[in-house]
């Protein structure tokens, strides 16, 4: 089984900051990688495919990056709407595998 | 649009067996060529992925749960289900019924979720 581990646990940013959320892979996943975001009491969105991939409609302040064991999700400038736990997900083997999620908070 | 529903009793006493059932709607599971899959999340817990089913009725499950999950699919009705045998407390969480596409943009990402519906195990 794949294990991946997002750090930090938390992040504490305010808005306008850059947030930057690691993802690594217990061995690799290629480039087999996603990140959701999940806003309290709502579903699980998918961010970013193929670990840079957009999904539609997805800003373009949202920006992934790595392949192999390391990935990396950018928020380039945090909007209100930004604050929420955000989780990794590889899909190159089974089984599917989530990180354990990172919470980004308003400082 | 694809919609996802769960459906099925939001309380199971310790030992029995959580039934839950997806129906979707807005395409069909036998023509969409994707995995149908359950997901669940404690309160406040991260995702653990629990099984998929193919449309034709390959499933794949999580080792961890492996010995006491069963997905089903029912094409005729356009809905799959999940039964997890001898439940604990430890298997209280949201369960999302999930889609994971086989071809596509985002294939085997899970791109349409339900709403999820909250299982609460307890005598």
């Amino acid at each position: 089984e794949i294990a991946l581990t997002q750090s930090p646990a938390t992040l504490s940013l305010s808005p306008g900051e850059r947030a930057t959320l690691s993802c690594r892979a217990s061995q690799s996943v290629s480039s087999s990688l996603a990140w959701y975001q999940q806003k309290p009491g709502q579903v699980p969105r998918l961010l970013v495919y193929d670990s840079s991939n957009r999904a539609t409609g997805i800003p373009a302040r949202f920006s992934g990056s790595g392949s192999g064991t390391d990935f990396t999700l950018t928020i380039s400038s945090l909007e209100p709407e930004d604050f929420a736990v955000y989780y990794c997900q590889q899909r190159y083997d089974w089984p599917i595998t989530f990180g354990q999620g990172t919470r980004l908070e308003i400082k | 649009q694809l919609q996802l529903q769960e459906s099925g009793p939001g309380l199971v006493k310790p030992s029995e067996t959580l039934s839950l059932t997806c129906t979707v709607s807005g395409g069909s599971i036998s023509g969409s060529l994707s995995y149908w899959g359950w997901i669940r999340q404690p309160p406040g817990k991260g995702l653990e992925w629990i099984g998929s089913i193919y449309y034709s009725g390959s499933t794949y499950y999580n080792p961890s749960l492996k010995s006491r999950v069963t997905i089903s699919v029912d094409t005729s009705k356009n809905q799959f289900s999940l039964r997890l045998s001898s439940v604990t407390a430890a298997d209280t969480a949201v369960y999302f019924c999930a889609r994971r596409p086989r071809t596509g943009t985002y294939s085997y990402y899970f791109d349409y979720w339900g709403q999820g519906t909250l299982v609460t195990v307890s005598s």
